[in-house]
């Protein structure tokens, strides 16, 4: 099976840096993404990671340990607009499967 | 190009009724997949096609759940006498080919079963 693991909820200040962690536990692990979604609106993909190590993406950038099964998501210069909900996963072998989402708040 | 989309937005039933989702993936994507979302909980998979073939129902919660893709592009989620936890939103992906993370959600249709 599957259990994803990560906060419910997270407030950080616009101009900050701020890490979303994420802990899963799978029975095959493929890899581990990160998709962005705003209230009401689909979820667009932002990374995902196969080997240890970071990735970075602009202000964006995703830690992978596979021994730990351990991930996160740093958002950097934080904007008003990255208030949204970041939902981290681990693949299946059809399919995505999500946590519940850490829905991060940005205040001025 | 266009993205994926779905119809209707918003529906509202009464339970008991059927309904029927309708999704339009992004031209020439072989892998279409179906997500039940319940409010602030992640996308919950449902089923899973490439081009026509149904690979993967294990997601559906019940056999009032049924989806079909007949042609390989267009697919439709029906759900047969709606209850009041069917309500939800129902999120419809699609990709380029069937290993491939990066999936194109679409809006998702918002039912409501009163």
């Amino acid at each position: 099976g599957q259990n994803i693991d990560q906060p419910t909820e997270m407030t950080a200040t616009e101009g900050a840096i701020v890490q979303i962690n994420c802990t899963y536990q799978t029975s095959g692990f493929n890899g581990l993404f990160w998709y962005q979604q705003h209230a009401g609106e689909a979820p667009t993909f932002l990374s995902y990671n196969v080997l240890d190590g970071l990735e970075e993406k602009g202000r964006f950038s995703s830690f992978l340990s596979r021994s730990k099964g351990y991930s996160y998501l740093l958002l950097k210069e934080l904007q008003m607009k990255d208030s949204a909900s970041y939902l981290c996963g681990t693949t299946g072998a059809n399919n995505l499967f999500f946590g519940t989402g850490t829905r991060l708040t940005v205040i001025p | 190009g266009a993205g994926v989309s779905q119809s209707p937005r918003y529906k509202v039933a009464k339970r008991g009724q059927d309904v029927a989702l309708r999704c339009d993936p992004i031209s020439g994507h072989v892998s279409l997949f179906w997500y039940q979302q319940a409010l602030g909980q992640g996308p919950e998979f449902l089923t899973y096609f490439q081009n026509e073939a149904q690979l993967d129902k294990s997601g559906l919660p019940s056999d009032r759940f049924f989806a079909e893709r007949p042609e390989g592009s267009v697919s439709t989620l029906k759900i047969q006498r709606t209850q009041q936890e069917d309500s939800a939103v129902y999120l419809c992906a699609s990709s380029l080919n069937r290993q491939s993370y990066e999936q194109y959600f679409g809006p998702g249709t918002r039912l409501t079963v009163t």
